[in-house]
């Protein structure tokens, strides 16, 4: 069955330390990868995909993502956390093929906590 | 640019009363998408559409019918609201590029409370 996990369900780091987010997948080929940010009473944002390509793939505000095929893996980073940071992150996989219905399937979410 | 707008942002329901939630993109999307979103379960796909005049269940569709009238409206009705309804909905857009599908775009979301 397709499936995100995101193991960590809560994370708490000091601002200006650096963060990763885990996320691992199953899927039956390699899918579309995702990671959005919700903030508290908001929508959800797009911070970066993955398509294709090389496996390092850089997002907005700072965050930067790791596409590891061998371990089915999408982990999220950031070399220093800033307190506006705090959220909730969900990882997300789609289908990869053109004409598909573009659903998605996500992770639990990981709340991140900053601490001053 | 408005992008993905939901209507309304707050609801409070009493059991067995119904409801329309309306969703409404600008960006000529083909898809359109409603999530629910419950604590530790992330997002679950309740309906969706990939062009007007059709729709399709998603993982969660019991309890929920919608509609998509117009291109850029997808609407999420409950009939008779149930407690295990309170959650917040999300609605997305997303559009088939022409080798890939791209990200989708959501909206601000709607807290719906079933008492």
């Amino acid at each position: 069955a397709q499936s995100v996990t995101q193991p960590d369900i809560h994370i708490t780091v000091s601002e200006g330390a650096s963060l990763e987010l885990r996320c691992n997948y199953s899927y039956g080929a390699t899918p579309y990868l995702f990671w959005y940010v919700q903030s508290p009473g908001q929508g959800l944002q797009l911070l970066l995909k993955y398509f294709s390509g090389d496996t390092l793939v850089q997002g907005i505000k700072g965050f930067e993502a790791e596409f590891k095929r061998s371990q089915s893996s999408f982990n999220l980073r950031k070399p220093s956390v800033h307190w506006s940071d705090a959220a909730e992150y969900f990882c997300a996989v789609g289908a990869p093929k053109a004409g598909n219905t573009g659903k998605l399937i996500f992770g639990q979410g990981t709340t991140l906590q900053v601490k001053p | 640019n408005a992008g993905v707008t939901q209507t309304p942002k707050f609801r409070v329901l009493k059991t067995g009363q119904s409801m329309t939630l309306l969703c409404a993109q600008d960006m000529n999307h083909e898809y359109m998408y409603w999530y629910r979103q419950d604590p530790g379960m992330g997002l679950r796909l309740i309906h969706y559409s990939v062009g007007e005049g059709t729709t399709a269940k998603g993982e969660v569709p019991d309890g929920y019918n919608v509609s998509r009238l117009k291109k850029q409206n997808f609407l999420l009705g409950l009939e008779s609201a149930a407690p295990s309804q309170t959650s917040v909905y999300f609605c997305a857009s997303s559009y088939p590029g022409r080798t890939r599908n791209t990200e989708a775009f959501f909206g601000q979301g709607t807290r719906l409370t079933v008492v």
